[in-house]
C-alpha cells in the first residue's frame, strides 16, 4: 500500500520570502507524484507532477518539487512566495500501472503575509 | 470549455435519510473519481468509474454507499441511511483516460452535512 506524509500542517511566511513544503511517501512499488493546490472557495488543481526523466519538475508560477528517491521525497519549494501564493497544498502519488487514484497527504496550509 | 461541475455545492440532511451527490464531468473524459475529505484531511478515494461501470469501488466505506454512472457521462454517488460521520467534503474529479499518469480535474466538491 502506498502512504503520503505531509510534515506541516500549516506553513506562514512572509512576502517575498523562501518557502519549502514537505512531502515523504511509503510504497513498494513505482509511483507517479503530484502536488495539487487548492486556492480559498476553489477546487483543487494540479500543480505540477512527477511521471519519469529528470528528476526536477517546475510549474508555471514559479514552483518547483525534486523527486528523490533514496528519501523517498517530493518537496515543493519557491524562492519567492507571493501573497497569492497562499492555499492549501497536497501532495499525492498514484501507482504505476494503476487505474490512476490518488492517495494523497493531509495538506499543508500556506499562509503568506505582507 | 466547462470545468467538472457538482451539485449541491452544500447538502444539510437529517441521520438516516437517503441522499444523492451529483457529479458532471468535463465533456469527453471517461474515467471518473469519486473522493471523500473530512475536516483536517487530504482526499480519499472511494469508487472510480471507466466508462459506464464501477472499475475499482475498494474505497466506498461500507454497503450504504453507492454509485452510479449509466451513460457514461454524469455519475451519482448515493449513500442510504446517512450518519453524522458521514459529513464532509465529496470531491468528484474526470480524466481523459484511466491510468496513473493522468491529470485529474476535480470539481469544487459538495458539502454534506448531517445532522
Amino acid at each position: 500500500a502506498q502512504s503520503v506524509t505531509q510534515l506541516d500542517s500549516q506553513v506562514p511566511v512572509f512576502e517575498e520570502a523562501p518557502v519549502e513544503l514537505r512531502c515523504n511517501y511509503s510504497s513498494s512499488v513505482s509511483v507517479y507524484l503530484f502536488w495539487y493546490v487548492q486556492y480559498p472557495n476553489q477546487g483543487l488543481q494540479l500543480l505540477l507532477k512527477y511521471l519519469s526523466g529528470s528528476t526536477l519538475v517546475e510549474s508555471i508560477n514559479g514552483f518547483e518539487a525534486e523527486f528523490n528517491k533514496s528519501q523517498t521525497s517530493f518537496h515543493l519549494r519557491k524562492p519567492s512566495v507571493h501573497i497569492s501564493d497562499t492555499a492549501e497544498y497536497f501532495c499525492a502519488v498514484s501507482k504505476r500501472g494503476s487505474q490512476g487514484n490518488l492517495i494523497f497527504g493531509k495538506g499543508t496550509k500556506l499562509s503568506v503575509k505582507p | 470549455g466547462a470545468g467538472v461541475s457538482q451539485t449541491p455545492s452544500n447538502k444539510v440532511t437529517e441521520k438516516g435519510k437517503y441522499v444523492e451527490l451529483r457529479c458532471d464531468p468535463i465533456s469527453g473524459h471517461t474515467a471518473l473519481y469519486w473522493y471523500r475529505q473530512s475536516l483536517g484531511q487530504g482526499p480519499e478515494f472511494l469508487i472510480y468509474f471507466q466508462g459506464t461501470g464501477a472499475a475499482d469501488d475498494s474505497g466506498l466505506p461500507n454497503d450504504r454507499f453507492f454509485a452510479v454512472r449509466p451513460e457514461g457521462s454524469v455519475s451519482t454517488l448515493k449513500i442510504q441511511r446517512t450518519e453524522r460521520g458521514d459529513s464532509a467534503v465529496y470531491l468528484c474529479a474526470s480524466s481523459i483516460r484511466q491510468g496513473g499518469s493522468r491529470e485529474q480535474f476535480f470539481g469544487p466538491g459538495t458539502r454534506l452535512t448531517v445532522l
